[in-house]
């Protein structure tokens, strides 16, 4: 198993343009999430799928953003018309949901690092 | 709703000090704690974590004690290693979702 890997590791865009980011989690794992990470602060939630459905997202994810995970495997993020905000790193974690109650380790990929000029 | 403070660094150490970097959290019900280590260049990892009123987690020397009274997760080490020089992230887990919720990230530098 060759662990969580996103693609592509950095991304320069221009304002305005749309984006596309991928993820492959842990094969076999149900549950994959996105978080967003800027300098100097801790990762902070996004949206979140269990199988191929998307069942929470945070009210940082504005309708710029969207996420799909169609079969259930590898996820993308795309974010229209890029601001200079957006600018941060982009990470996915997987976990296997299979305990009652939760406290399931999540595996996070690199990262994507998006810079929006 | 939920969150984690954790102390703020940057922490610069010599290699075999005793280290501790404070963690206390807000939360409903009963959440997960967790410290994840990002070392220089890599990805995010489980250090250790403890699911439930003094559970203690362990993992290459750290240690840290889920303390409901005080709400509080503090990560110590008895002897830093160079090699331990990262950012450590406390944070807990929420909800259905598990969702995790971070505090900002203590720099840890250790000198030889």
């Amino acid at each position: 198993d060759t662990g969580v890997s996103q693609d592509p590791r950095h991304k320069i865009t221009k304002r305005g343009q749309n984006v596309t980011f991928r993820c492959d989690p842990i094969s076999e794992h149900n549950r994959l999430y996105w978080y967003r990470q800027t300098l100097g602060q801790g990762p902070e939630f996004l949206t979140y799928f269990q199988n191929e459905a998307q069942l929470e997202k945070s009210r940082l994810l504005s309708d710029r953003f969207s996420a799909e995970r169609p079969k259930g495997s590898f996820s993308t993020l795309e974010i229209q018309r890029t601001e200079q905000g957006d600018s941060a790193m982009y990470l996915c974690a997987s976990s296997l949901a299979l305990l009652a109650g939760g406290h399931n380790e999540q595996f996070f990929g690199p990262g994507t690092r998006l810079t929006v000029l | 709703g939920n969150s984690v403070t954790q102390m703020e660094g940057p922490v610069t150490l010599s290699e075999e000090a005793f280290l501790t970097i404070n963690c206390t959290y807000t939360a409903t019900g009963y959440p997960s704690l967790f410290w994840y280590v990002q070392y220089p260049g890599e990805g995010l990892q489980l250090l250790l974590k403890a699911t439930k009123a003094d559970d203690k987690g362990s993992n290459k020397g750290f240690e840290a004690t889920y303390r409901k009274e005080t709400t509080s997760f503090h990560l110590e080490k008895g002897s830093v290693q160079v090699s331990d020089s990262a950012v450590y992230f406390c944070a807990l887990s929420e909800g259905g979702s598990e969702k995790l919720v971070f505090g900002k990230g203590t720099k840890l530098t250790v000198n030889p």
